[in-house]
C-alpha cells in the first residue's frame, strides 16, 4: 500500500496523558498536512509542513500540541496532558502538486 | 476567512436516480480551488472532484460532475446514476491557489436507497 499511512489507528487515554500519532506520507510527496474532525464535522486544518519545516500553525494548535517531521519524511503529532476537549480524529494528508491525499486517521478518546 | 457552507446536513437518493449537493463559499481571492471530497464510514477521504476558479468549464469525473458559479460563489455536485457504494459523507473544501491547507464545511451525509 503506498497511500498515507497513520498509527495507531485507534488511542484510548486517560486525561492528563501524553499521546503521540504518527504518519507516513506518500513517498515523494513533499507537504504534510495535520488536521482534526470531530464527528458530524469537516476537518479543521492544524498544521503543515514542507519537507522538514514547518510552515503555518493553526490558533487551534494550542502549546499543548506539537507537531514535528524530522528529515522531512514521517510526522509525529504529540499532545501533552490531554484533556476530553481533544478526542477527534486526526487526520493526515500528503501532497506533491494541488492533489492532497488523505490518511485513515487516528481516533483519540479521553477518558 | 474562507468559509464553506453545506447547508443540506443529510440527503437521500434512490438508487440510479440523481442527487445534488449544494455548497456555498466566501472568498475575496480570484485564484482558488474547489474540492469535493468523499469520505466512508471509518473509511479515508478520498477526492471526487477538483474545480480550478480560472476555468469556466464545469469539471467532470465519470457520474459526478459540478455546477461552479463563481459570481454567485457556488459549487454544487450532482451524482448521476447513484451506486449504493456512493453511500457516504461528501465534504466541499476551498482552498486559495497561493496556500495550501483546505477549509472544509461541515458535510452532507447522502444516503442511496435500493
Amino acid at each position: 500500500d503506498t497511500g498515507v499511512s497513520q498509527d495507531p489507528r485507534h488511542k484510548i487515554t486517560k486525561r492528563g496523558q501524553n499521546v503521540t500519532f504518527r504518519c507516513d506520507p506518500i513517498s515523494e510527496h513533499n507537504r504534510l498536512y495535520w488536521y482534526r474532525q470531530t464527528l458530524g464535522q469537516g476537518p479543521e486544518f492544524l498544521t503543515y509542513f514542507q519537507n522538514e519545516a514547518q510552515l503555518e500553525k493553526s490558533r487551534l494548535l494550542s502549546d499543548r500540541f506539537s507537531a514535528e517531521r524530522p528529515k522531512g519524511s514521517f510526522s509525529t503529532l504529540e499532545i501533552q496532558r490531554t484533556e476530553q476537549g481533544d478526542s477527534a480524529m486526526y487526520l493526515c494528508a500528503s501532497s506533491l502538486n494541488s492533489y492532497i491525499y488523505f490518511g485513515e486517521g487516528s481516533w483519540l478518546t479521553v477518558v | 476567512a474562507q468559509t464553506v457552507t453545506q447547508s443540506q446536513p443529510e440527503m437521500s437518493v434512490q438508487e440510479a436516480e440523481t442527487v445534488t449537493l449544494s455548497c456555498t463559499y466566501d472568498t475575496s481571492e480570484s485564484d482558488y480551488y474547489l474540492f469535493w471530497y468523499k469520505q466512508p464510514p471509518s473509511r479515508q477521504m478520498i477526492l471526487v472532484i477538483r474545480q480550478e476558479a480560472y476555468k469556466q468549464q464545469n469539471a467532470t469525473e465519470n457520474r459526478f460532475s459540478v455546477n461552479f458559479q463563481k459570481a454567485a460563489k457556488s459549487f454544487s455536485l450532482k451524482i448521476s446514476d447513484s451506486q449504493l457504494g456512493d453511500a457516504a459523507m461528501y465534504f466541499c473544501a476551498y482552498r486559495r491557489s497561493s496556500d495550501y491547507k483546505l477549509s472544509f464545511g461541515a458535510g452532507t451525509t447522502v444516503t442511496v436507497r435500493a
